[in-house]
């Protein structure tokens, strides 16, 4: 079985404070992690996935992650946050290959103070 | 491209009716899934259609049934619905090479 841990279900953080949203996961197998965000009364929207190339990897809107199997963790982060940054966050697992279902995390609201 | 298209976009139904929720994939993708997203909480993974057939299900009742057509759209059916049901339901599509791609949701609301 998959699962992923968010901590922390609310983050509030300063414009052009530094973004941290924390992620951990458990899986048997390698997995494919992936951040997706949500924004109010919307889908989902990818904003980057490790696929078990590059450890680091960068995604849209300035965000990156960056996996370490040894923290069992893949956490988002943004150097700099901006205003339209303020969105749910949402961590999933799955196993790999390209067709395979997704676990989720429970979500962390990012709140950005002005 | 249109992206992912689900359809309706608001819902509200009475406990014990039917609903019917659907689903248009990106051009080209074949395979289709469907996810709740009760209140506050992530998604959760109802099913899975590859070409037609059902490649996996989560862990829903009875009363939650899907299909997909031959031009690989689906349909989400919940019977006898329940107060519980109330969430935004999503679908999902992808290719084997590609990520998921969300539609922007069905809120059902359910009195």
């Amino acid at each position: 079985a998959q699962s992923v841990t968010q901590l922390g279900s609310h983050v509030s953080v300063s414009e052009g404070a530094l973004v941290l949203l924390r992620c951990n996961y458990s899986s048997s197998v390698p997995p494919y992690l992936f951040w997706y965000v949500q924004y109010p009364n919307q889908g989902l929207q990818l904003l980057l996935k490790y696929t078990s190339a590059a450890t680091l990897v960068k995604g849209i809107n300035g965000f990156e992650a960056e996996f370490k199997k040894s923290e069992t963790s893949f956490h988002l982060t943004k150097p700099s946050a901006h205003m339209s940054d303020a969105a749910e966050y949402f961590c999933a697992v799955s196993k790999p290959g390209g067709n395979e279902k997704l676990t989720f995390g429970t979500g962390t609201r990012l709140t950005i103070i002005p | 491209d249109a992206g992912v298209t689900q359809s309706p976009t608001h819902l509200i139904k009475t406990r014990g009716q039917q609903v019917t929720l659907r689903c248009s994939p990106i051009s080209g993708h074949k395979s289709v899934s469907w996810y709740q997203q009760v209140l506050g909480q992530g998604p959760q993974f109802i099913f899975q259609y590859y070409e037609k057939e059902e490649r996996g299900r989560g862990n829903f009742p009875d009363r939650f049934s899907a299909r997909q057509f031959p031009n690989y759209s689906s349909e989400l059916n919940v019977n006898a619905l329940l107060l519980g049901d109330s969430a935004l339901y999503l679908c999902a599509s992808r290719s084997p090479n590609t990520e998921a791609f969300f539609g922007q949701g069905t809120r059902l609301t359910v009195v």
